[in-house]
């Protein structure tokens, strides 16, 4: 079983500051997704990032998978209210079906 | 814009009912899978369907459970005993082609509730 670690669990920030979630793993894998989840709702894909150093930005979000494609990063810059949210990161290995293993997320909070 | 619908939002059900769960995926995905995520905890996958057949599950989708394409848009999930323990929100997702970028597109969610 491949596990993701996120880290923190939960973050807790006022509007306008940065922040930076971790997804670590020992395993390897091939393609690997952020989503965010509201209370009560499906996960939203917000990324997928394939190739090891793999860098992608989507307006304040930066994603980012390590060189030896078994960690990655989502740093928010200058975040907003609307950001908060559960950020779950999922990793897949292409020997399966497409089964995702997920992280248990990080619960992020901005405040105004 | 193409999305996973389920239905029904929310099932209340006897323990020992038996259970469905409906997820029509996006039209022309081929991969659909379900994943269960009980109340504070991560999702955890259930079982992945291809080609009219289980291609892969967990240990946690064991005989009380099941799968069927019915028809050409439909993707069902059975649970044919529930347990206290099957209280989750259970998710139905579904992908297009396979490749590295096995980008997968979630449903709403159905929210089981087992008394």
């Amino acid at each position: 079983t491949q596990l993701l670690e996120q880290s923190p669990q939960f973050l807790s920030i006022q509007e306008g500051e940065n922040l930076t979630v971790y997804c670590n793993s020992s395993s390897v894998f091939s393609s690997l997704q952020w989503y965010r989840q509201e209370p009560g709702e499906g996960p939203v894909l917000l990324v997928t990032v394939v190739t090891g150093g793999e860098v992608k930005k989507l307006k304040r979000l930066t994603f980012q998978f390590g060189d030896a494609r078994k960690d990655s990063s989502l740093h928010i810059t200058a975040a907003q209210p609307g950001d908060t949210g559960l950020y779950l990161c999922a990793g897949v290995n292409t020997d399966s079906w497409g089964k995702f293993q997920f992280g248990a997320g990080t619960q992020v909070v901005v405040t105004p | 814009e193409p999305e996973v619908t389920q239905t029904p939002s929310h099932q209340v059900t006897q323990m020992g009912q038996e259970v469905i769960l409906r997820c029509v995926p996006i039209s022309n995905h081929l991969y659909f899978y379900w994943y269960r995520q009980i109340l504070g905890q991560k999702v955890e996958f259930l079982v992945s369907f291809y080609n009219n057949e289980i291609s892969e599950k967990s240990e946690i989708f064991d005989d009380q459970f099941s799968v069927e394409r019915p028809d050409g848009s439909n993707f069902t999930l059975k649970i044919r005993s529930t347990k206290l323990e099957d209280s989750a929100m259970y998710f139905c997702a579904s992908r297009g082609v396979r490749g590295p970028y096995n980008e997968q597109f979630f449903g709403p969610g159905t929210r089981l509730t087992v008394l």
